[in-house]
This record gives structure tokens, C-alpha cells and sequence, in this order.
């Protein structure tokens, strides 16, 4: 199984400024997936991490907004840009292989004030 | 597009009562399916698993799924609950694209 290391677990953060989270996997996975959760909502893809190319982004969700990069196989980050409150919520990197579970980090929980 | 639909939002049950969980998803072709829990303030964790083969899946905890191709349905079901199985239940699929997509969740609550 990976181990899926997310940093900052938590933050609250001005409106208007950006933050970074990190994603690290502790074996190589071949995807790497980034996620929201609102506040008593289920799981929202954002996006999913291409090692050494964009990201491809789900309907909704634009790189402008949540730029990701994906260096190389084991190490992701998703910035949340201009923040507004509305973009309080959970953020949850994932990480597997094709056809195998996947498995997630403890989230980053941010606050927008 | 595809989709994974859970019926229960909220579901609260006593001690020892019998679980089902429903969930159906919208795609039609081969499907990987998972049932996820997360516990109160903890990450996400895998509960079962469903690719191939006998389509009664056995998982952790006492937790079983059933793959039921025609109804496109993959119900969770655990016999005897225990208030430790106080968590929020997610359901989610795999397409061939690779991507993960889940449910809406269902809160479980147990009464001790």
C-alpha cells in the first residue's frame, strides 16, 4: 500500500491570497488525483496530476484557479489562487495505480476568512 | 457522463441491527468498485474492493458488497452493526480513463 503525506493539514487564510498544498506518495503510483470536500458533501474530483504535463481538469475547475504541478511520480502540488470563502473545504490528494485502489492523504483543511 | 449515486443519505441504526447500503453507478462498461469509509476526523480508508471474480466481496470489519451486474448496483451490507461503525460511507468507481469518482456519501449513525 502508499503512504500519502499532505501538507499543511490545516490552514486559515486571508480572501484574496493563495496557498500551497503539498502532496507527497512514499512509493510510485501512476496517478495522482486531487480532490475537494465540502463541508458534509461527498468527494469532488478537481483534477487529475500528469507527471510532466498539465493537469487535466474535471468541468468546473480551472487551472487559472487551482494550478497543479506533478515534477515527477511521487510528489504533487495543488495552489488555491485568489481565495474566497467559498473555497473553504477539505483538500484531498490521491494517489494508485491503474486498477488498484487508491489511496489519500488526511487532507488539508482550509479556512478562507 | 458517469456517475455514482448513493441512496442513503443518513442512516441511523442500534447496536446489532443489519446493514445495507445501496449504491448504483451509470457506466456501462468494465467497472472497479469501491466502498471507502472515513471515521470521524480520519482519512479515508478502503473497506472493499471489487474487480473481477466472485461478485460476493468480503472486506474488513465484517463488511460485504455485492456486485450485481444487471441492476448496476454494488451494495454494502454488514450483518450485526457495532457503534464503532459510526462513519461516513462512500461508494466509488473507477472508469477506464483511471478516474476515481464517488458517491454522495452516507452518514451512518449508531446508537449504542
Amino acid at each position: 500500500s502508499a503512504v500519502i503525506s499532505q501538507k499543511p493539514s490545516r490552514d486559515i487564510c486571508q480572501r484574496g491570497t493563495s496557498l500551497t498544498i503539498q502532496c507527497q506518495v512514499d512509493s510510485q503510483v501512476t496517478m495522482m488525483f486531487w480532490y475537494r470536500q465540502q463541508p458534509g458533501q461527498s468527494l469532488t474530483l478537481i483534477a487529475t496530476a500528469n507527471q510532466g504535463s498539465e493537469a487535466t481538469y474535471e468541468s468546473g475547475f480551472v487551472i487559472d484557479k487551482f494550478p497543479i504541478s506533478r515534477p515527477n511520480l511521487t510528489f504533487s502540488t495543488l495552489t488555491v489562487s485568489n481565495m474566497s470563502p467559498e473555497d473553504s473545504s477539505i483538500y484531498l490528494c490521491s494517489g494508485g495505480r491503474a486498477n488498484t485502489e487508491a489511496f489519500f492523504g488526511q487532507g488539508t483543511r482550509l479556512t478562507v476568512v | 457522463a458517469q456517475s455514482v449515486s448513493q441512496h442513503n443519505h443518513h442512516v441511523i441504526l442500534s447496536e446489532a441491527a443489519s446493514l445495507e447500503l445501496g449504491c448504483n453507478y451509470s457506466y456501462g462498461g468494465t467497472v472497479n468498485l469501491f466502498w471507502y469509509v472515513q471515521y470521524p476526523g480520519q482519512h479515508l480508508q478502503l473497506l472493499l474492493k471489487y474487480f473481477s471474480g466472485d461478485p460476493l466481496v468480503k472486506g474488513i470489519k465484517g463488511f460485504e458488497a455485492e456486485f450485481i451486474k444487471s441492476k448496476f448496483s454494488f451494495n454494502l451490507r454488514k450483518p450485526s452493526v457495532q457503534w464503532s461503525d459510526t462513519a461516513e460511507y462512500f461508494c466509488a468507481c473507477y472508469n477506464q480513463g483511471g478516474k476515481l469518482i464517488f458517491g454522495q456519501g452516507t452518514e451512518l449513525s449508531v446508537k449504542p
